[in-house]
């Protein structure tokens, strides 16, 4: 039982290149979370999934996009990545505030 | 929309030193409370959460908390700290008849000092 699993560990880009993180889940949960952290500013959500082919904006959506095909997959893509976009990124299952995080993807974008 | 503070932005102690961090909140229903911990280069962990019940809470490794809902308070305590707490905390908070999204904190940066 892995939890909570996120490729790539560590990115850099070159600005207007384009990715997507993988996020996934080994424990059946219909609820899961893209933040991201930057020093000093706390967690900000990105977008959020209620259950797979539901999606929704959190409070940092721009610049991003999610897909939620099945239960266990949760990838965030970012198109055409920015400098503003270099931060550590982490995926989140879990519901009623109660969250489990993965490892974390930290990107850089120069 | 509900809000949370920490006011605490970097404490540094030395170890056996007791430790508070404070969190307040800005909602005035039934709240769900959580305390994360995140270790250097790690991801956050839960370190201790309140539902409902009696109002101090103990978490893992020796940490307490104690909700005070006239202060809409959640204060975290630890009596004696180590050099191995050291990491970043955050506290959270959620309407327990709302949204399942918490609201997180900015975060307190914990330094101990050996």
């Amino acid at each position: 039982n892995a939890g909570v699993t996120q490729t790539p560990k560590f990115r850099i880009l070159k600005i207007g290149q384009s990715m997507t993180l993988q996020c996934a889940q080994d424990m059946n949960h219909n609820y899961m979370y893209w933040y991201r952290q930057d020093p000093g500013m706390g967690l900000k959500l990105i977008y959020y999934s209620v259950g797979a082919g539901i999606t929704d904006k959190g409070e940092v959506p721009n610049g991003y996009n999610v897909s939620r095909s099945t239960t266990e997959d949760f990838p965030l893509r970012l198109e055409l990545a920015a400098p503003s976009q270099t931060s550590v990124y982490f995926c989140a299952i879990g519901d009623r505030g109660e969250q489990y995080f993965g490892p974390g993807t930290r990107l850089t974008v120069t | 929309a509900q809000s949370v503070s920490q006011h605490n932005h970097h404490v540094i102690l030395s170890e056996a030193a007791s430790l508070e961090l404070g969190c307040n909140y800005s909602y005035g229903g039934t709240v769900n409370l959580f305390w994360y911990v995140q270790y250097p280069g790690q991801h956050l962990q839960l370190l201790l959460k309140y539902f409902s019940g009696d109002p101090l809470v103990k978490g893992i490794k020796g940490f307490e908390a104690e909700f005070i809902k006239s202060k809409f308070s959640f204060n975290l305590r630890k009596p004696s700290v180590q050099w191995s707490d050291t990491a970043e905390y955050f506290c959270a908070v959620r309407s327990s008849g709302g949204s399942y999204i918490p609201t997180f904190g900015r975060g307190t940066s914990l330094i101990v000092h050996p």
